[in-house]
């Protein structure tokens, strides 16, 4: 059974950092492709980003520059480095598995909350 | 970027129903489209894939098809646990993933 499961969320200052985990179990984070949406407070839902079974890493206009993916192999977890935050960044954060078109696996989120 | 437009917005339903959803390409794409449904409180699940897939477990009431530009997203008989807040997506480059704006069903 695949399950992934997200922490690491909180209310931060703006310009704060954080980092969100995303233990996988079920399947290998080295073997998938791993994305990070998020859903803002009674809205739609919005890519993040994106880490590839190769490493290869691709954001969103939002967050690039802000924002770094990263996995580490040994622990089976993705991570969502998060810099600079804002206001706008406030969001429960979902870690999907990716099959390259379509995600089809999900966490429960965690909620980050960016507010002085 | 290619723009998704989803629509309805919300729907007001009953059991039983034919439910249809469309979500509008701003431009020619060789990507199909999936469609989630998210309910209250729960992350969003996938229903369909590549336009016309059901994804493991999903019902056969739930299908997908695409006309040009124009996908459709269709509940044959809706039953009260279909009730949430569905959403499309398109593959595309950069952005990765684009997401309709939500389609919310709400019981009459």
């Amino acid at each position: 059974e695949v399950r992934l499961v997200e922490s690491g969320g909180g209310l931060i200052q703006p310009g704060g950092s954080l980092k969100l985990s995303c233990e996988a179990s079920g399947l290998t984070v080295s073997g998938n492709y791993m994305t990070w949406v998020r859903q803002p407070p009674g809205m739609g839902l919005q890519w993040v980003s994106t880490i590839t079974s190769g490493g290869d890493a691709y954001y969103s206009d939002s967050v690039r520059g802000r924002f770094t993916i990263s996995r580490d192999i040994s622990k089976n977890t993705v991570y969502l480095h998060m810099n600079s935050l804002r206001a706008e960044d406030t969001a429960l954060y979902y870690c999907a598995r990716d099959r390259q078109w379509e995600l089809d696996y999900w966490g429960q989120g965690a909620l980050v909350t960016v507010s002085s | 970027d290619i723009q998704m437009t989803q629509s309805p917005s919300s729907l007001s339903v009953s059991v039983g129903d034919r439910v249809t959803i469309t979500c509008q390409a701003s431009q020619d794409s060789n990507n199909y489209v999936n469609w989630y449904q998210q309910k209250l409180g729960a992350a969003p699940k996938l229903l369909i894939y590549d336009g016309s897939n059901l994804a493991a477990g999903v019902p056969s009431r739930f299908s997908g098809s695409q006309s040009g530009t124009e996908f459709t997203f269709t509940i044959t008989s809706l039953q009260p646990g279909d009730i949430g807040t569905f959403y499309c997506q398109l593959y595309g480059d950069l952005p990765r993933y684009g997401f309709g704006q939500g389609t919310k069903l709400e019981m009459k």
